[in-house]
C-alpha cells in the first residue's frame, strides 16, 4: 500500500540555519503530497501542498517540490526561526483517497 | 475561513463514564474524519464520513461510536474506554472525499483525552 518515509529526528538547529527534512513516498499513480506542522499542544496545520509532478508548494518561507523521478517531497527553509520549532509531518493522499502520514520529524530551533 | 472547531479541549473520564467529543466546521465540506494520535506518533485514521454517511471504519472498537447529525457536525461518543485509549483525538474535514484535488484536509486543534 501507499506509504511515506521521513527522516528520523529530532533535528536541532541554530536560528537562521538552513533546514532540510527529507520525505520519500511509495504510491501507485499520482498522489497529492502535503506537509503539515504541529506546534506543541495543538492540532495539525497544513503548511504546504503539491498535487502534481514538478509542482512546488510554498508557505511561510518553507518550500517543497514534488519530484516524481525520485518519489520525494523534501521540506526546506533557508533560515529557520525559534518559532518554527514543531513536529513536521509529510503526508500523501493516493488513489484510494486515504491520507498516509510519515512518522513525523521534531524540529527544535535554538536562539 | 479554514477553521475546524473541536470541544472540549481536554477531557478526563473514568472507564465507566460516557462522554462525547464534538467537531464543527462551516466551510461547506462534505467529508469529515476522526483521527487518534498517541504521543510522538502520527495521526491514525479512525472513521470517515462522506455526505453524512459512514464511509470508512478502520476496525475501531465499538466503545468508540461516531455520529454525523448534519453536514457541519461530527461527534464521537465514548463509552467504557480503557486507559490505553488516552490520546489526542483530532477531527478533520475536506471538500469531497472522492476527489483528490478537493481532498485537502483541515484539522481541528484536537481533544486531549485521559482515561483513568
Amino acid at each position: 500500500g501507499d506509504s511515506v518515509t521521513q527522516m528520523e529526528g529530532p533535528v536541532t538547529l541554530s536560528e537562521e540555519a538552513f533546514l532540510t527534512i527529507n520525505c520519500t513516498y511509495t504510491a501507485t499513480g499520482y498522489p497529492s503530497l502535503f506537509w503539515y506542522v504541529q506546534y506543541p499542544g495543538e492540532g495539525l496545520q497544513l503548511l504546504l501542498k503539491a498535487t502534481k509532478a514538478d509542482d512546488k508548494g510554498s508557505n511561510k518561507g518553507f518550500e517543497a517540490t514534488y519530484r516524481k523521478e525520485t518519489t520525494s517531497f523534501h521540506l526546506e527553509k533557508g533560515s529557520v526561526q525559534v518559532s518554527d520549532s514543531a513536529v513536521y509531518f509529510c503526508a500523501l493522499i493516493g488513489n484510494n483517497n486515504d491520507m498516509r502520514f510519515g512518522a513525523g520529524t521534531r524540529l527544535t530551533v535554538k536562539p | 475561513d479554514t477553521e475546524v472547531t473541536q470541544t472540549p479541549k481536554h477531557l478526563v473520564m473514568g472507564m465507566t463514564n460516557k462522554k462525547s467529543l464534538k467537531c464543527e466546521q462551516h466551510m461547506g465540506h462534505r467529508a469529515m474524519y476522526w483521527y487518534k494520535q498517541k504521543a510522538k506518533k502520527p495521526p491514525e485514521l479512525m472513521f470517515v464520513y462522506s455526505y453524512e454517511k459512514l464511509s470508512i471504519n478502520e476496525s475501531v472498537p465499538s466503545r468508540f461510536s461516531p455520529e454525523c447529525p448534519n453536514s457541519s457536525l461530527l461527534n464521537l461518543h465514548l463509552h467504557a474506554l480503557q486507559p490505553e485509549d488516552s490520546a489526542l483525538y483530532l477531527c478533520a474535514s475536506s471538500q469531497r472525499l472522492m476527489d483528490l484535488a478537493k481532498n485537502i484536509q483541515y484539522f481541528g486543534a484536537g481533544t486531549r483525552l485521559s482515561v483513568l
